[in-house]
């Protein structure tokens, strides 16, 4: 089955650590997302990538990184320099350039808490 | 830049009734896309449906449909006969249409509506 792998669903991190967020994608898709989602602010994004080797930074970019290796990849590092890292991290992807429509399908997400 | 707003943070309807839920936006554009996506307790979000801005008639998936007021920039979520099923929350989001620079393929979502489906 076709679709967005999130891992691990739960992570658990000491302040000051740095921590990597993994995304897989199956649908040969050539965009992808990274969104964070906290309690009453709906999800905001943080870095997006339409082709390999390319990201942009969202809206809240900063104490993350971001790198895009592989078209199925998209991995999102929280640094320690990201003030508040405890959210619900959600990955999405998409196809792009040739429809003037197209969906943006989300995986599973992971939850990070750090302490 | 463009700002959606959800002025509803909890919603409950009795089964099989019908709810609507709220969602206005703003922006300088005049064609984008609007969407309603669900995130049931798995928090796995879910397309509901979708509208092209620029097409008059309102989207309609089985029991949802939308109710698109260009004109009063809102864009309000209708769902008839609810089922347990449908308790979630639900969020709107707004993307631009235009291709022409890297970014307008970013969504951007409202606070969300917390909807209880009532047995």
């Amino acid at each position: 089955d076709g679709g967005i792998t999130q891992s691990p669903k739960y992570l658990f991190r000491k302040e000051g650590q740095n921590v990597t967020l993994s995304c897989e994608q199956n649908l040969n898709h050539d965009a992808m997302y990274w969104y964070r989602q906290d309690p009453g602010q709906g999800l905001r994004l943080i870095y997006y990538s339409q082709i390999v080797n390319d990201f942009q930074k969202g809206d809240i970019a900063e104490g993350y990184s971001v790198s895009r290796e592989k078209k199925e990849s998209f991995p999102l590092t929280v640094t320690s320099a990201q003030k508040n890292p405890t959210a619900f991290y959600l990955c999405a992807s998409s196809i792009r350039l040739t429809i003037p429509y197209y969906e943006q399908y989300f995986g599973p997400g992971t939850r990070l808490t750090v302490t | 830049a463009q700002t959606v707003t959800q002025s509803q943070p909890e919603m409950s309807v009795q089964e099989a009734e019908t709810v609507t839920l709220s969602c206005t936006y703003d922006t300088s554009e005049s064609d984008y896309y609007l969407f309603w996506y669900k995130q049931p307790p798995s928090r796995q979000m879910i397309l509901v449906i979708r509208q092209e801005a620029y097409k008059q008639q309102n989207a309609t998936e089985n029991r949802f449909s939308v109710n698109f007021q260009k004109a009063a920039k809102s864009f309000s979520l209708k769902i008839s006969d609810s089922q347990l099923g449908d308790a979630a929350m639900y969020f709107c989001a707004y993307r631009s249409s235009s291709l022409t620079n890297f970014g307008n393929e970013k969504l951007t979502f409202g606070t969300g509506t917390r909807l209880t489906i009532i047995p």
